[in-house]
């Protein structure tokens, strides 16, 4: 299963909200995780099952979609949500993930 | 809390064995529905999910590298080992593993960055 993120890069300005939309090759139900990637730095679990907020994780962050559509959501942008965001789909092996949005604060 | 550790060679020669250890701690693999994958990153690229062993040793791997890898569990010291054979310069990158649940990997280790090169 495929999975294209969209856009690849974007730059946003502190308190901005902020969007990441990520397609599916075929239906998964809402089997998608979000992750984030400081450089340097194993990923962090965001979401999981396309809309659970996993422990710990600030609720600016927001997710939703089901089947080929899905879309990870960021209000009032902060410095510390610079870095590389990743879905990746948890329907069936092998499980994979999307080519990345680098997320750049201005 | 749970951890996990990678521990394993930075550097190996084309043609040998990559063998990986996961040390992990805060939970127990052998706890119904427990899981431990291994995933990679090649060096500016997205991530690649390599295998998986459950509680009941029951494994999935990626097919484009079934052949090649081999992931088991050592319950005694909380440990899952991954090992590569027939490594490639293509192989380099970075390896994490990561405990799994159903439907995501919640907690990883900080990743081991292994170059292959003669």
């Amino acid at each position: 299963i495929q999975l294209t993120q969209s856009p690849s890069f974007l730059s946003a300005s502190v308190g901005d909200r902020v969007t990441i939309t990520c397609r599916a090759s075929q239906g998964i139900n809402t089997y998608l995780a979000w992750y984030h990637q400081k450089p340097g730095k194993a990923p962090s679990l965001l979401i999981y099952a396309a809309s659970s907020l996993h422990n710990g994780v600030s609720s600016r962050f927001s997710a939703s979609g089901s089947a080929t559509e899905f879309t990870l959501k960021i209000s009032n942008l902060q410095p510390e949500d610079s870095g590389t965001y990743y879905c990746q789909q948890t329907k069936s092996f092998p499980l994979t993930f999307g080519g990345g949005t680098k997320v750049e604060i201005k | 809390q749970i951890t996990l550790k990678e521990s394993g060679p930075a550097l190996v020669k084309p043609t040998q064995t990559l063998t990986l250890t996961c040390t992990f701690s805060g939970f127990s693999v052998t706890t119904t529905g427990a899981a431990v994958a291994w995933l990679r990153q090649p060096p500016g690229e997205s991530l690649e999910w390599l295998a998986i062993i459950y509680w009941n040793d029951d494994k999935r791997y990626t097919p484009s590298l079934r052949s090649r890898l081999t992931i088991t569990k050592d319950t005694s010291r909380d440990q899952v080992v991954l090992t590569m054979t027939n490594v490639d310069p293509v192989d380099t990158g970075t390896y994490f593993c990561a405990h799994s649940g159903v439907s995501s990997h919640d907690y990883w280790g900080p990743g081991i960055l292994v170059t292959v090169s003669s």
